[in-house]
């Protein structure tokens, strides 16, 4: 069955420093592309997403590309923040059964020091 | 706009008891998810609602789990009898319909403690 896989955590980086979480997936239909956030006491977020193959997300400096040759949509951003720290999600939906299921990876630990 | 709601935001029991979580979606949202989050891993989709009726339940422990949506709106999420490996968070998430463009809101979470 379809699944995602990201990178092992906790990622601990110093301010303006910059992030790469890796997450690539498995899926036999044409999934969309996610990435979520859970700040410490908060619920989910929706960070960004990615609907086709080379399209890229993009929130808060945060960027993801939709690389269907490398079955990849690893997370970037330039100059993290301490306010960052959270644990980031990768999933997917797949687009052919259309229910909106999303897949989760099992989650990266960042934290970022001053 | 207000979030989705869930209560209660804890919960310790005893194995073999019961437990009910409720969770109240954005308003005009008609499908209603519950995932279940154990510790260290990402959430794993339990039961889907469209309005009132069920899409997919195929990783639902029918055994001891139950979910209903009465009247389309808020949904409970039962467990009789509890196991230790049920300790974990449930979360609930809401969205205007099924497809994969509508993005989903998350509640905050209860969190389950089976001891």
């Amino acid at each position: 069955g379809d699944s995602v896989t990201q990178m092992e955590g906790p990622v601990t980086l110093s301010e303006e420093a910059f992030l790469t979480i890796n997450c690539t997936y498995t899926a036999t239909g044409y999934p969309s592309l996610f990435w979520y956030v859970q700040y410490p006491g908060e619920g989910l977020q929706l960070l960004l997403k990615a609907t086709k193959a080379d399209d890229k997300g993009s929130n808060k400096g945060f960027e993801a590309t939709y690389r269907k040759e490398t079955t990849s949509f690893h997370l970037e951003k330039g100059s993290v923040q301490v306010s960052d720290s959270a644990v980031y999600f990768c999933a997917l939906s797949d687009g052919s059964s259309n229910t909106g299921k999303l897949i989760f990876g099992q989650g990266t630990t960042l934290q970022v020091k001053p | 706009e207000a979030g989705v709601a869930q209560s209660p935001r804890y919960k310790i029991i005893e194995k073999r008891q019961s437990v009910a979580f409720w969770c109240n979606p954005i308003s005009g949202h008609a499908t209603l998810y519950w995932y279940q989050q154990i510790l260290g891993q990402g959430p794993k989709l339990l039961i889907q609602f469209q309005n009132n009726g069920v899409v997919d339940d195929s990783q639902l422990p029918k055994d001891r789990f139950s979910a209903e949506r009465l009247k389309g709106v808020d949904s409970t999420l039962k467990i009789q009898p509890a196991k230790l490996e049920d300790s974990a968070v449930y979360l609930c998430a809401s969205s205007l319909g099924p497809a994969i463009y509508n993005e989903q809101f998350f509640g905050p979470g209860t969190r389950l403690t089976v001891l």
